[in-house]
């Protein structure tokens, strides 16, 4: 497994501003990924970030509202910009382990509130 | 695309009692099966997962799933539940290619009577 930390943990913004989001890995990892958890709702896949490359975003995700960095093979950044009420969720960023298709591991998340 | 159906928003189950929790996917290819555990305030944890070979998994906290390719479901049991079971239960599927992100299920939020 990984050991996965997101920080903040939790933050309160005003709309308009923007919140970056930071996850380290105790591990080089090859592939992370960035999910939306919307209140009482399930997670949704935001993009998925490789080392080295552009992040690949989903459908209904752009870049210029959720630009992602991964400078490295150990942590990423999220930040979530703009910010409206609706972007108040939980943001989760997992890695997948070398070798083991599919098999994701989460960081504690982050809540993020705007006002 | 793949998708992910939970039945049950919500269960309640009297501690002791057995639970099962239904998880029913949709992919055209040999799918990977996981169930996570997302306690208050907390982040994923992986339960248990499936990927081929023998068709009952077994997984952490005593819980096991079985997959079923003729009914497309991968459901969660546990043959006795403890208060600390209390918690919301997502099923996931995956395409295998290890570069994609999991499609998740809404989810079913355990309740623990005493």
């Amino acid at each position: 497994s990984a050991v996965i930390s997101q920080k903040p943990s939790r933050d309160i913004c005003q709309r308009g501003t923007s919140l970056t989001i930071q996850c380290q890995v105790d591990s080089q990892v090859t592939m992370m990924f960035w999910y939306r958890q919307q209140p009482g709702q399930s997670l949704t896949l935001i993009a998925t970030a490789n080392q080295g490359s552009e992040a690949t975003y989903e459908s209904g995700f752009v870049i210029d509202k959720f630009p992602i960095s991964r400078p490295n093979l150990t942590f990423s950044t999220l930040t979530v910009s703009n910010l409206s009420p609706e972007d108040s969720s939980i943001y989760l960023c997992s890695v997948s382990l070398t070798g083991i298709p599919d098999e994701q591991y989460f960081g504690p998340g982050t809540r993020l509130t705007v006002t | 695309a793949q998708s992910v159906t939970q039945p049950d928003i919500h269960i309640t189950v009297s501690e002791g009692a057995s639970l099962e929790l239904r998880c029913n996917y949709s992919y055209g290819a040999t799918p990977y099966l996981f169930w996570y555990v997302q306690s208050p305030g907390q982040g994923l944890q992986l339960l248990l997962k499936y990927f081929s070979g023998d068709t009952l998994v077994q997984g952490i906290k005593g819980f096991e799933a079985e997959f079923k390719r003729s009914q497309s479901s991968f459901n969660l049991r546990k043959p006795s539940v403890h208060w600390s079971d209390a918690a919301e239960y997502f099923c996931a599927v995956g395409t295998g290619g290890g570069a994609d992100g999991l499609t998740f299920g809404k989810g079913t939020h355990l309740i623990i009577q005493p």
